[in-house]
């Protein structure tokens, strides 16, 4: 399984900016797949999460991000996107995709695979 | 949203020490809590799921305990490449939420 994100770059706030996660190994279609930020030496925090399933899934999203992220995902590019619009200084930060595992007997087995992290500075 | 709190937020052993960390939820998560260590310059990796199952080659030093609100990852005898700084996590509810980290150091 690999996850490698993309997209990451500095921008100016009250931009845009649309993160991608090229999967392999697994199908974004048929997994939970989440969104974590990390901002420079500080915690993690989660922020977006798409549940499976066929041409859709439901979505959530933090309270800090709602109404200026959308997450989706692109079925036939087995690639899943954060589309950020209105950001802030505070949205700098290591963005990450992760997989929300489930094992045999499905039960929540955490973030079991993350990409290695694509860094966005927002910034004047 | 669940708020969880680690404690203590540094904690400062030697190799070949037991390290206790601690993670406290505002409510209860039933078992849906799981760890990760994060060295820097990488990824989180997840050591524990549901309280306390060993995720995938993590090392039986690594163990997990606890429900409902009080949990505790505890590595038995600490290895040079376990000095990271460790997080909690639940997905009881959404948003899933995450500790502010213990930092294990040297």
């Amino acid at each position: 399984v690999q996850l490698v994100e993309s997209g990451g770059t500095l921008v100016q706030p009250g931009g845009s900016l649309r993160l991608s996660c090229a999967a392999s190994g697994l199908s974004v279609s048929s997994n939970y797949m989440s969104w974590v930020r990390q901002p420079p030496g500080k915690g993690l925090e989660w922020v977006s999460v798409i549940f499976s399933g066929g041409s859709g899934g439901s979505t959530y999203y933090a309270d800090s991000v709602k109404g200026r992220f959308t997450i989706s995902r692109d079925n036939s590019k087995n690639t899943l996107y954060l589309q950020m619009n209105s950001l802030t200084a505070e949205d700098t930060a290591v963005y990450y995709c992760a997989r929300e595992g489930y094992d045999l007997s499905d039960t929540y087995s955490g973030l079991d695979y993350w990409g290695q992290g694509t860094l966005v500075t927002v910034s004047s | 949203e669940i708020a969880l709190t680690q404690s203590p937020a540094t904690l400062s052993l030697s190799p070949g020490e037991r390290a206790t960390l601690s993670c406290r939820a505002s409510q209860s998560v039933s078992s849906y809590l799981a760890w990760y260590q994060q060295k820097p310059g990488q990824a989180p990796r997840l050591l524990i799921y549901d309280a306390s199952n060993r995720a995938s080659g993590i090392p039986a030093r690594f163990s997990g305990s606890g429900s409902e609100t009080d949990f505790t990852l505890t590595i038995s005898t600490l290895e040079p490449e376990d000095f990271a700084v460790y997080y909690c996590q639940q997905r009881r509810n959404w948003p899933q939420t995450f500790g502010q980290g213990t930092k294990v150091e040297i």
